[in-house]
């Protein structure tokens, strides 16, 4: 099963790019990766999903690397709202759907 | 409707006590996942539901009873719990992905129920 490695903790100024990495080097040629962040005590929210070229959405961009190797989340205007503990997740397709969370990384915002 | 909702938000319960969690979604998915967070851990899951049928269990002990009724219906039923059954479990869904394609599939998570085992 592909598995993720992420920094524990990161700061990041208010207003400045947040660029949370991820490596990801056994991951499968159809196997997507996905962001999500979770807020203290709430449920995983999803942020954006990839597989080969680099997304972009309301929220953020991904961009992963040609090799697939690893990938970066960008939150282009960090706010004090973006602080929680971001997840970046391979998909297991070889035996169903199912989603395995790596450690994640605890971002904080500072004013 | 884009919601997951989980019942109820908070559980206490003794070793002995039988009890169930509930979680339900509107959106058509088809799979459906319980999945168990010790505080300052990553979510584990436990079991996956596909066209209501248990398709994974992670090697969860037999105090945890997952049930799925209907296609929109997920209760997780807890018997002779132990203290370190404590923490926040959370529900999720997700369309079922089809023949082996790499269908894009985004979970939707509840807000979980923290549970609390005296």
């Amino acid at each position: 099963d592909a598995k993720t490695t992420q920094p524990p903790s990161m700061d990041c100024a208010e207003g400045r790019a947040a660029n949370l990495p991820c490596n990801h080097s056994t991951i499968s040629g159809n196997e997507y990766v996905y962001w999500y962040r979770q807020i203290h005590s709430q449920g995983p929210q999803y942020i954006i999903h990839g597989l080969k070229n680099n997304e972009t959405n309301e929220m953020a961009s991904l961009i992963i690397t040609e090799d697939r190797k690893s990938s970066t989340l960008i939150l282009p205007h960090a706010t004090l709202r973006d602080t929680a503990v971001y997840y970046c997740i391979v998909r297991v397709t070889r035996t169903g759907n199912q989603f395995y969370f790596g450690t994640g990384t605890s971002l904080t915002v500072i004013p | 409707d884009t919601e997951v909702t989980q019942t109820p938000k908070h559980l206490v319960m003794g070793m002995t006590n039988k009890k169930s969690l509930k979680c339900e979604q509107h959106m058509g998915h088809r799979a459906m996942y319980w999945y168990k967070q010790k505080a300052k851990k990553p979510p584990e899951l436990m079991f996956v539901y596909s066209y209501e049928k248990l398709s994974i269990n992670e090697s969860v002990p037999s105090r945890f009873s997952p049930e799925c009724p209907n296609s929109s219906l997920l209760n997780l039923h807890l018997h002779a719990l132990q203290p370190e059954d404590s923490a926040l479990y959370l529900c999720a869904s997700s369309q079922e992905p089809s023949g082996g394609t790499p269908l894009y599939n985004e979970q939707f998570f509840g807000p979980g129920t923290r549970l609390t085992v005296l």
